[in-house]
């Protein structure tokens, strides 16, 4: 089955403990994306990666790290991690004749 | 800073209605744009890949026209279900960028 998948779903972690949510997909895609949800604000891109080895910042990268060492997996970092970084995580993968994106089934993170 | 609109933020209709919603983006560079169905609790999931001025597409009661000259895209529910609720996404991909940009979405509630 196709499918996006991270890990934990969700996390309740304290001020700088450093944490890393992974991402994984089964589709060979190059291109994938790490999004956080925050109410009233839509979906932000924090980072995206076009290939392996290649990776780029989307709209909110502070504070977020991301690695693309094999194309299945892109694993977001937090170092630090801080309250105003709680909120919801999605990963993203799509292939590169754009006919649509796979999202993940979300990351629930707090940070207190 | 790009920005894609959607309107309305949000829809009341009642079971049977019609309804629609627009998306509004900058109109330079203009590479795709993909529309998103997004449930409460669960994850995005791509409805259409529109490329072309003038592309219509269709799934079911849904439909999604294409102005990429004017900029802007509009989505079709005919006959709107309660299983229509959801928030629905646009995203536009430009030429030169891998990333896809968000709208906010336009909340759908169809009551029985």
């Amino acid at each position: 089955e196709a499918q996006v998948t991270q890990n934990p779903r969700y996390l309740i972690t304290v001020t700088g403990k450093k944490l890393t949510v992974t991402c994984s997909q089964n589709m060979n895609h190059e291109y994938m994306s790490w999004y956080r949800q925050d109410p009233g604000l839509g979906l932000r891109q924090i980072y995206y990666s076009m290939n392996v080895e290649v990776t780029d910042k989307g709209d909110v990268p502070e504070g977020y790290k991301v690695s693309r060492k094999e194309k299945r997996n892109f694993p977001l970092i937090l170092e630090s991690p801080s309250p105003n970084q709680t909120s919801l995580y999605f990963c993203a993968s799509r292939d590169s004749n754009y006919v649509g994106q796979y999202f993940g089934p979300g990351t629930r993170l707090t940070v207190t | 800073i790009l920005n894609v609109e959607q309107s309305p933020q949000s829809l009341h209709v009642q079971e049977g209605d019609s309804t629609n919603f627009t998306c509004s983006f900058p109109s330079s560079n203009f590479y795709a744009l993909h529309w998103y169905r997004w449930e409460t609790a669960k994850s995005p999931e791509a409805l259409f890949v529109m490329t072309l001025n003038g592309d219509e597409k269709k799934k079911g009661r849904i439909s999604a026209t294409l102005n990429t000259k004017e900029g802007y895209s509009y989505l079709y529910i005919k006959g709107s279900q309660p299983e229509d609720s959801a928030t629905y996404l646009c995203a536009l991909l430009r030429r030169s960028q891998g990333n896809l940009i968000f709208g906010k979405g336009t909340k759908l509630s169809v009551k029985p």
